[in-house]
């Protein structure tokens, strides 16, 4: 299958300060990328999806504000956590969707955030 | 109601048994049906995909789709511990819909 690699995999902050995670689609390209939180012992939960040179489209209670997501190409997508909050202590997993127009959608390994 | 139901379980089974694994949606409209299998504290890995209607096998996995009943289901033959996972069923037309996941431990 096609990877997505996310980068960090794991990072720990100080509260105020900002965290920025990124999402690469290796091999092929990705017209769209989806941003989730994932709790412990909980499904996924979209928070955004974006689209290569548009701005990214938000789910109902998601702060656009303090998460900023940039997909700047076909194989990039990025997530910046503004001003953290212990509150925003979580897994953050992105996901990609193939230009080949398949319905599949390859998910990166995740990138755990805790903020002190 | 949500759009797709998925038993969280936990479920626990002996090493080979077969387990099945079961999602029942909703929406008519969704023509792409996924697997995913997530350890924990990693991303999901795609296990199955299915277009529409009808079976798949791989290995020891077997999708199910019936879109007359809006039932898509998962078969693990010869189940074994390295199965132990949380298991996700996904489905698509334009959005994305997930179900909760079910928890299967399978015990040696």
């Amino acid at each position: 299958g096609a990877v997505v690699s996310q980068h960090p995999s794991w990072v720990i902050c100080k509260s105020g300060t900002s965290v920025k995670i990124e999402c690469r689609s290796l091999d092929f390209q990705a017209t769209t990328m989806f941003w989730y939180r994932q709790f412990p012992k909980q499904s996924l939960m979209l928070m955004a999806t974006s689209n290569e040179g548009s701005k990214a489209t938000y789910e109902q209670g998601v702060e656009k504000d303090k998460f900023l997501i940039n997909h700047a190409s076909l194989t990039l997508s990025t997530l910046t956590v503004t001003s953290a909050h212990p509150e925003d202590s979580s897994f953050y997993i992105c996901s990609a969707d193939s230009l080949a127009g398949t319905g599949e959608l390859f998910f990166g390994e995740g990138s755990r955030l805790t903020v002190l | 109601q949500k759009e797709v139901e998925q038993d969280p379980g936990p479920l626990s089974v002996p090493e080979g048994a077969i387990v099945s694994l079961n999602c029942t949606y909703s929406n008519s409209a969704f023509q792409y049906f996924m697997w995913y299998r997530q350890y924990s504290r990693k991303g999901p890995e795609l296990l199955m995909y299915t277009y529409s209607s009808g079976n798949k096998e791989d290995g020891r996995f077997t999708a199910q789709v019936d879109k007359s009943s809006k039932y898509i289901s998962l078969f693990i033959r010869d189940s074994q511990p390295s199965d132990s996972a949380t298991y996700l069923c996904a489905m698509r037309n334009n959005d994305m819909r997930f179900g909760a996941g079910t928890r299967l431990t399978v015990k040696p």
